[in-house]
C-alpha cells in the first residue's frame, strides 16, 4: 500500500543533543510537510517542500532545519533540542491533484531528557 | 486569514448515542474542508472531505455537509461506538494550499 512512513516512532534525546527524524513516502507526492503537535493541541506547521522548493513558516525556530534529498525522503533536524521541543512530529504529503488532501504518517514522539 | 472554530471538548457519550461536533470556518474563496481523526499515539487520518458547497462527505457512518451560507462543516454520526473514541480535527485548505486546523475535540464513548 502507498503510504507515509516515519522513523523512529519514538525518539529519546538529551537536552542539547542533535536529533534527526525521518519521513519517507511511496505516494510520489510533490509536497511534503512537517508539523509539530504538542499535547491536546492542533498540529502546527513548521515548514513544507514543494518539490525541492523549501518554505519555512515565519515562527519556526532556527533550531529546526529540514532536508529533502529526493522526492521520497524528508528529514527534520533539531540542532539543540530543548525541553519545550518535546512533542509529536508529524510528516504529511500532498499530491497536486488531490484537492489539497494531506496524507499523514504515524508520527514520531520525541522526548527530551 | 483563514480560521477554523471547532466545538470545544471533551465530549462524552454513551454507545449508540447521536454525535454532533460543530465546525465553522472563515476563509476567502472556496476552501476544501476536511475532518481528520487522531487515535491515541497515532498520526492524523482523513475521515472525510468536501471540496465544494453542498457536497456531503461520508465515511464509516460519519457525515458532514459543506454549507457555504453558514460557513459550517458539522460532523455527525447517528450511533457512536466505543471504537470512535479519538480526537477529531476540522480543517480547511484555502488558496495557500495549507491546512488550517481547528483546536480538536476529544470524544470519549462509554460502553
Amino acid at each position: 500500500d502507498a503510504m507515509v512512513i516515519q522513523n523512529p516512532r519514538y525518539q529519546v534525546t538529551q537536552f542539547g543533543k542533535p536529533v534527526t527524524l525521518s519521513c519517507s513516502q511511496t505516494l510520489n507526492h510533490n509536497v511534503m510537510y512537517w508539523y509539530q503537535q504538542k499535547s491536546s493541541q492542533a498540529p502546527k506547521l513548521l515548514f513544507h517542500y514543494y518539490d525541492k522548493d523549501f518554505n519555512n513558516e515565519a515562527d519556526t525556530p532556527d533550531n529546526f532545519q529540514s532536508r529533502r534529498p529526493n522526492t521520497s525522503f524528508c528529514f527534520l533536524d533539531i540542532r539543540s533540542p530543548g525541553l519545550g521541543d518535546a512533542a509529536m512530529y508529524l510528516c504529511a504529503t500532498e499530491g497536486l491533484s488531490s484537492y489539497n488532501e494531506q496524507f499523514f504518517g504515524p508520527g514520531t514522539r520525541l522526548t527530551v531528557l | 486569514g483563514d480560521s477554523v472554530t471547532q466545538m470545544e471538548g471533551p465530549v462524552t457519550l454513551s454507545e449508540e448515542a447521536f454525535l454532533t461536533i460543530n465546525c465553522t470556518y472563515t476563509a476567502t474563496g472556496y476552501p476544501s474542508l476536511f475532518w481528520y481523526v487522531q487515535y491515541p499515539g497515532e498520526g492524523l487520518q482523513l475521515l472525510l472531505k468536501a471540496t465544494k458547497a453542498d457536497d456531503k462527505g461520508s465515511n464509516k457512518g460519519f457525515e458532514a455537509t459543506y454549507r457555504k451560507e453558514t460557513t459550517s462543516f458539522h460532523l455527525e454520526k447517528g450511533s457512536v461506538q466505543v471504537s470512535d473514541s479519538a480526537v477529531y480535527f476540522c480543517a480547511l485548505s484555502g488558496s495557500a494550499r495549507q491546512l488550517t486546523f481547528g483546536s480538536g475535540t476529544q470524544l470519549t464513548v462509554l460502553p
